[in-house]
């Protein structure tokens, strides 16, 4: 389908390793986002891009996590020495983001990220 | 501080009632707020948008309400039925495309 998709869909990995999420936004959408969920909460903003910049990366916790998105449109979420707090679904959404104020967003089915 | 919430308690309607859920948000001044709708190990699918400007908008059998001054959107859901289960997700716009989500109200319709 045309969705939002993420990869992988699980993942499990042992504390203090490195891991990378990948998103694949909708065709054309140039606003694309990263946001975290645990059980019970609403989606937790970490950062989000227009085009190839981070526009707004202030969610990011702290200087493990980074995010790329090279040609403006698959993104990837690098976390570095995870630790156990990390785990979560991470979740990827994309909206149109024109001029026109496209503010809708497609969300992916997320990663679930566990780690022991 | 900067907060967005939502009746934490789940709502329990019968079916064909009307379902209104809140969000309520504070120290922001959003330009249009989004209600979505979030089922069990999926990712939030959008609803409705609504902007400052527009006290009410409708969708089929949704309409969400916007009140800038009670820092306020009521969400129904009339004719509510069983599918109409899910967790509601409220996401208040804090600058041009950023949102920042509440964490969600369950509802459950009963047949």
């Amino acid at each position: 389908g045309a969705g939002v998709s993420q990869t992988p869909s699980n993942k499990v990995t042992e504390k203090g390793k490195y891991v990378e999420l990948r998103c694949d936004p909708i065709s054309g959408h140039t606003a694309l986002y990263w946001y975290r969920q645990s059980l019970g909460q609403g989606p937790e903003f970490l950062i989000y891009f227009q085009g190839t910049g981070a526009a707004d990366d202030s969610g990011l916790p702290n200087d493990r996590f980074f995010a790329v998105r090279p040609e403006g449109s698959v993104s990837t979420l690098k976390i570095q020495r995870t630790e156990r707090g990390d785990s979560a679904v991470y979740l990827c959404a994309s909206s149109q983001g024109g001029l026109e104020g496209e503010y809708e967003q497609y969300f992916g089915p997320g990663t679930r990220l566990t780690v022991t | 501080s900067q907060k967005i919430e939502q009746n934490s308690e789940a709502l329990n309607i019968q079916e064909g009632k009307t379902a209104t859920l809140t969000c309520n948000y504070t120290n922001y001044s959003p330009a249009y707020l989004q209600w979505y709708r979030q089922d069990p190990g999926r990712g939030p699918v959008f609803l409705l948008l609504i902007r400052e400007n527009e006290k009410e908008k409708r969708k089929e059998r949704l309409k969400v309400t916007f009140d800038t001054t009670l820092k306020q959107s009521l969400f129904h859901i009339t004719a509510s039925q069983p599918a109409d289960s899910a967790t509601y997700l409220c996401a208040v716009e804090t600058g041009g495309f950023k949102t920042i989500f509440g964490a969600g109200t369950r509802l459950f319709v009963k047949a």
